[in-house]
């Protein structure tokens, strides 16, 4: 059965400076894909970056970066230079493509606060 | 283009009452998918619609949820009696394809709704 960990419930990053967000997963499908969507205060899941199993190059959009090891079965959201405006909840979530199933399975979320 | 929009936002009710939520997924996208978190916990799947049609169920806790998508455009979820444990933020996202190894088929979100059961 897939599933998502994400083991920092609260981080905190000074503006301007980087922040990593862990996600580790497991799966024993071959064709996976992983994404990390931000919720804010305001509640809408906003969709961030997405890495796909089979992808040669980590992802990238933007600020955000995806720090894709597969063999380790990680998935860390890199943030750099991070504003005011990243505080949010982050949430890592994977989709398997073998099977007919195409719903999200998501960790539990990291809570980040930038601090001025 | 208009995103997802659910109906209502907030929805305050007694244990044992009926709640009915609404989901308006982006036009044209055929796969529509309920999720709710709990509070505190992950965000979980309940069901996934491809039109008009349940592809996938497996997520809905109990009988008393059941999940309609008539003509294929808009979808309810309704809670019958609710219970205090359904208490917790009820999620819609639309996806135009299935997605694939090549083509992720973004899961777009509404903005939720929050359910109270008193």
């Amino acid at each position: 059965a897939q599933k998502i960990t994400q083991t920092q419930p609260g981080m905190f990053v000074q503006e301007k400076e980087a922040v990593t967000l862990d996600c580790t997963y497991d799966t024993s499908d071959p064709s996976y894909g992983l994404f990390w969507y931000k919720q804010p205060s305001s509640g809408e899941m906003i969709f961030l970056i997405y890495q796909g199993s089979y992808d040669q190059q980590n992802a990238t959009e933007g600020r955000y970066s995806l720090n894709f090891q597969k063999a380790r079965k990680s998935a860390n959201l890199v943030i750099s230079a991070s504003q005011l405006g990243d505080s949010a909840m982050y949430f890592c979530a994977m989709r398997e493509f073998s099977g007919s199933a195409r719903q999200l399975t998501f960790g539990s979320g990291t809570q980040l606060t930038v601090l001025p | 283009e208009a995103g997802v929009t659910q109906f209502p936002s907030h929805s305050v009710i007694e244990k044992g009452q009926t709640v009915t939520l609404r989901c308006d997924p982006i036009s044209g996208h055929d796969n529509l998918y309920w999720y709710r978190r709990v509070m505190g916990k992950e965000i979980k799947f309940l069901l996934h619609f491809v039109k008009e049609s349940k592809q996938d169920e497996s997520g809905m806790p109990n009988n008393r949820f059941l999940a309609e998508r008539t003509g294929g455009t808009y979808s309810t979820l309704k809670v019958q009696p609710a219970e205090l444990e359904d208490s917790g933020v009820y999620f819609c996202a639309s996806s135009q394809g299935l997605g694939g190894a090549g083509s992720y088929n973004e899961q777009f979100f509404g903005p939720g709704t929050r359910l109270t059961v008193l």
